[in-house]
C-alpha cells in the first residue's frame, strides 16, 4: 500500500508565526507532490507542487522536498487567520495509463487541520 | 469561467434507490476522477477516466459505476446504495494525470446521506 502520512493535528499558530507542515509517504519510486488547501466543507484547492529535491517558494508558501528522507513539508510564513484550513499532502504514485498518456495517480493524504490564532 | 460543476450538492436517500450524481466541467480537460472523502480517512479515488470511454477503478470501486460518453461529463452511478456510501463526493478534473500535472480542478462536492 503507498501511503501518504500526516499528522492530523491541530496544529495550532499564533497570527503572524511560520506554520511547519509534514509530510512523508512511503512509495520510493514517487516523483510528484502536491499540497491541497482545503476549507471546512469546500473542495480542496491546489496551493503547491514540488517535483525536485529542495526548495520552491511562491509568495507566502514554501514546499520543501527531501526524497532520501520521503518527506515534503509545507511552510506558511506570516500565517493568517484566513490560512486555517486542513492541508492535504498528495503525492503522485503508482504508474498509470501508457505512452503519452501515461503518468501517477495521486495518493492523498488524511490531512493537518491547522488553525491560525489572532 | 472554468470549473467543475456537480449536481445535486446534497441528496438524502435510502438504501437500494439508484441515485446519479453528475459531474460536468467545461475546460475540454481529459483526465476526470471522483473521489469521497470521510473523516478519518481523507479522500480517496473510486474511479477516474483518461479520456472519452476509458475509465479504470481508484482505491475504492466497491458499489459505484462511471460512464464516460461525452469528454464533458462524467457521472458516478450508485445501483444500490448502502449507508456506508454516506460520504462527501468530489468530482476532480485536469489536463493530464493529476500526477504530473500542476492543475487539477476540484468540484463543490455532493454531501450524500443513505439511509
Amino acid at each position: 500500500q503507498k501511503e501518504v502520512e500526516q499528522n492530523s493535528g491541530p496544529l495550532s499558530v499564533p497570527e503572524g508565526a511560520i506554520a511547519s507542515l509534514n509530510c512523508t509517504y512511503s512509495d520510493r519510486g514517487s516523483q510528484s507532490f502536491f499540497w491541497y488547501r482545503q476549507y471546512s466543507g469546500k473542495s480542496p484547492e491546489l496551493i503547491m507542487s514540488i517535483y525536485s529535491n529542495g526548495d520552491k517558494e511562491d509568495g507566502r508558501f514554501t514546499a520543501q522536498l527531501n526524497k532520501a528522507s520521503q518527506y515534503v513539508s509545507l511552510l506558511i510564513r506570516d500565517s493568517q487567520p484566513s490560512d486555517s484550513a486542513t492541508y492535504l499532502c498528495a503525492a503522485g504514485t503508482g504508474q498509470v495509463g501508457s505512452g503519452p498518456n501515461s503518468g501517477y495517480a495521486l495518493n492523498f493524504g488524511k490531512g493537518t487541520s491547522l488553525l491560525v490564532t489572532p | 469561467e472554468a470549473q467543475v460543476t456537480q449536481n445535486p450538492r446534497y441528496l438524502i436517500t435510502v438504501t437500494g434507490k439508484k441515485l446519479t450524481v453528475t459531474c460536468s466541467q467545461n475546460m475540454n480537460h481529459e483526465y476526470m476522477s471522483w473521489y469521497r472523502q470521510d473523516p478519518g480517512l481523507g479522500l480517496r479515488q473510486i474511479y477516474y477516466s483518461m479520456n472519452v470511454e476509458v475509465t479504470d477503478k481508484g482505491d475504492v470501486p466497491e458499489g459505484y459505476k462511471v460512464s464516460r460518453k461525452e469528454k464533458r461529463n462524467f457521472p458516478l452511478i450508485l445501483e444500490s446504495p448502502s449507508p456506508n456510501q454516506t460520504s462527501l463526493y468530489f468530482c476532480a478534473s485536469s489536463p493530464r494525470l493529476p500526477g504530473i500535472t500542476d492543475t487539477q480542478y476540484f468540484g463543490p462536492g455532493t454531501r450524500l446521506t443513505v439511509l
